[in-house]
């Protein structure tokens, strides 16, 4: 099947400090990508949508300056989270959709990035 | 409000057993999926069913949906330790034409060998 694969899978840093998480569609291009995010023991929440060549649009309650999206190719798209708190601790998850295969409402995700703010 | 809803939240189940889990929804859909995810790891598509079906089934995986009741169950046979994991269902936002999913809660499935 489609692969989608995610960098770094999980990272540390500090509070203030801003952290790039990659997200790579490695078989197909996806001019579609979704970011998510995963409290512990809760369900997935869709921050964006990242579409190729143009701005990503936002959930309603997710702040697009804090949480900066770039799909500046059909093969990856990018979330920074910008001076990161400790709320902002969680698991991000990257989705996308493959066109060329199968059903296009079929999603492939990525293995997710675990991201702890200090 | 949570387009999805899985119950039961956490299933104990014996390796063999036949493991079941609902989801319900709110809006009208065209399609439903189920999604597995193992701990700390991302999902994994496992199914698809539109809503013109009413069962399909790939493996040991057996879906139904009931449109009128808004409402889809996945049945797992013949359970193995490995199926240990969580499944979402989920269901395309009402409405959007760039297909983003909302997804239930979860069921916690735990097979115990």
């Amino acid at each position: 099947g489609a692969v989608v694969s995610q960098h770094p899978s999980w990272v540390i840093c500090k509070s203030g400090t801003s952290v790039k998480i990659e997200c790579r569609s490695l078989d197909f291009q996806a001019t579609t990508m979704f970011w998510y995010r995963q409290f512990p023991k809760q369900s997935l929440m869709l921050m964006a949508t990242s579409n190729e060549g143009s701005k990503a649009t936002y959930e309603q309650g997710v702040e697009k300056d804090k949480f900066l999206i770039n799909h500046a190719s059909l093969t990856l798209s990018t979330l920074t989270v910008t001076s990161a708190h400790p709320e902002d601790s969680s698991f991000y998850i990257c989705s996308a959709r493959d066109l060329g295969r199968g059903s296009p409402d079929t999603q492939y995700f990525g293995p997710g990035t675990r991201l702890t703010v200090l | 409000s949570q387009q999805g809803e899985e119950d039961p939240q956490a299933l104990s189940i014996q390796e063999g057993e036949n493991a079941t889990m609902n989801c319900s929804y709110k809006t009208s859909i065209n399609n439903l999926q189920w999604h597995r995810q193992n701990s700390g790891r991302g999902l994994v598509h496992l199914i698809l069913i539109r809503s013109n079906e009413r069962e399909k089934h790939s493996g040991r995986l057996r879906v139904t949906l009931d449109t009128s009741k808004k409402s889809s169950s996945l049945l797992i046979t013949a359970s193995r330790a490995a199926d240990t994991a969580s499944y979402f269902c989920a269901t395309p936002h009402s409405g959007g034409s760039n297909y983003k999913l909302t997804f239930g809660k979860g069921t916690l499935l735990t097979v115990n060998p």
